[in-house]
């Protein structure tokens, strides 16, 4: 069976700190892919990264950063200098292959950035 | 700019009575999805269609059916809404290419069942 598991509810940091948000799965399946989506307060969820099991290079996108570690099952998110425009809710999502894109979510982190 | 677009943001009925939720993308992407949204419960899959005419059940297909007569619109169908079924509804949609795809997401429907 697949999971993922969010295990922070909810976070709040003060504006410019560093936060990191965790991601762990479980599956079985060697061939996966792992996502990342914002939902700010307007409810539409956004895209922010994509990354298949075969790459476990972390990536960075201007204050964000991703830390895959297939060892650990985990993939997990930075945001570097906090802003009050990063307040929002973050999901990670897991998509086994040849499911037809099937995607399980995890619940959800609620960020709260304080100016 | 890609986009999918549900036909109501808010939504109040009755209990008893059959709602339909539309959604539309115009990506011409082959996968749609209705998902719905509950505080710490996260995304649950309701149904996927992966063609026209084709569907699949998710996680909690109860209560709900759905219809995909044309590859851009998928509608969620709750035959007779109760009020457990309040929630937000999300619907996406993604393409068939090279491995999993992200999904692009509709800005929800919050339905209200009294």
């Amino acid at each position: 069976a697949q999971k993922v598991t969010q295990a922070q509810t909810e976070i709040s940091v003060v504006e410019k700190e560093d936060v990191t948000l965790d991601c762990v799965y479980e599956t079985r399946d060697t061939t996966y892919y792992l996502f990342w989506y914002k939902q700010p307060p307007s409810g539409e969820l956004v895209f922010l990264i994509r990354r298949n099991s075969f790459d476990e290079q972390n990536e960075i996108s201007g204050r964000y950063s991703w830390n895959f570690q297939k060892s650990t099952s985990s993939f997990n998110f930075t945001i570097t200098a906090s802003q009050v425009v990063d307040s929002a809710v973050y999901f990670c999502a897991f998509s086994p292959l040849n499911t037809g894109n099937q995607f399980y979510f995890g619940t959800g982190t609620s960020l709260t950035v304080i100016p | 700019d890609v986009k999918v677009t549900q036909s109501s943001r808010y939504l109040v009925k009755r209990t008893g009575e059959k709602v339909f939720l539309e959604c539309v993308q115009d990506m011409d992407h082959e996968n749609m999805f209705w998902y719905r949204q509950d505080p710490g419960l996260g995304l649950r899959l309701i149904y996927f269609s992966y063609d026209v005419k084709m569907k699949e059940k998710g996680d909690i297909p109860e209560g709900y059916s759905v219809s995909r007569e044309k590859k851009e619109r998928f509608s969620l169908i709750l035959e007779s809404a109760s009020t457990n079924q309040t929630s937000m509804y999300l619907c996406a949609s993604s393409q068939v290419f090279l491995g999993n795809t992200e999904a692009f997401f509709g800005q929800g429907t919050r339905l209200t069942v009294v």
